[in-house]
């Protein structure tokens, strides 16, 4: 099945830190969705994106929807140690009801 | 709250063994996925299925079975458990991709380790 190129692998960075992740395709996808998965946890639904350029935001979080529609960006403002987890991309391309999930970017927050 | 609840948290297995992971949600969902984690690998799909008494291979089926007897139940069965199946695995489930603002809720995941 296609993977979604995620990058980077992991983070360390300091509290107050901003943060900055992103997820890539080889192919055109209608929808991109951004998960946070906690130790030993499922995953969370952050942020969904349905439209090309569109940006959305939860709290700290922003997240866009690449106007290549092959890409998505997340980025995490002023860190804060609860941030602390592992962050997954999904996306949807324009055929099927398939979704394909990143490998994961794996983010430390050092107090 | 919606709720995909999977049975167990940590499970320890023999090999050989045969394996029930059970996962249950209670949205009314059609669409339900058992997916596996690995370090490195992300989420692989195992198997999903879109309607009641329906399944589909995913990517990764060899050595699993599945069950959807019910809407709101999906069953994994490891028929004979082996050691490259030590992972955690994820249940999900979905709304279907017609409706506005669909998105997949997991449920907290299944440890399974085989010695």
């Amino acid at each position: 099945g296609q993977q979604l190129n995620q990058s980077p692998q992991s983070m360390f960075i300091q509290e107050g830190e901003d943060v900055s992740m992103n997820c890539t395709s080889s192919s055109i996808f209608n929808t991109w969705l951004w998960y946070k998965q906690d130790p030993g946890e499922g995953p969370v639904l952050l942020i969904a994106l349905y439209k090309a350029g569109e940006l959305t935001s939860n709290g700290r979080l922003t997240a866009q929807f690449g106007i290549t529609r092959k890409d998505s960006f997340l980025n995490i403002s002023a860190s804060i140690p609860s941030d602390v987890g592992i962050y997954f991309c999904a996306g949807k391309p324009n055929t099927g009801n398939q979704f394909y999930f990143g490998t994961g970017t794996s983010l430390t927050v050092i107090p | 709250d919606v709720k995909v609840t999977q049975s167990s948290r940590y499970l320890v297995k023999r090999t050989g063994e045969k394996v029930f992971l059970e996962c249950v949600q209670d949205m009314d969902h059609e669409n339900m996925f058992w997916y596996r984690q690995d370090p490195g690998l992300g989420l692989r799909l195992i198997y999903f299925s879109y309607d009641v008494k329906m399944k589909e291979k995913g990517d990764i089926p060899e050595g699993y079975s599945v069950s959807r007897e019910k809407k709101e139940r999906f069953s994994l069965i490891l028929e004979s458990a082996s050691t490259n199946q030590t992972s955690m695995y994820l249940c999900a489930s979905r709304t279907p991709v017609e409706v506005t603002n669909y998105g997949y809720t997991f449920g907290s995941g299944t440890r399974l380790t085989v010695v």
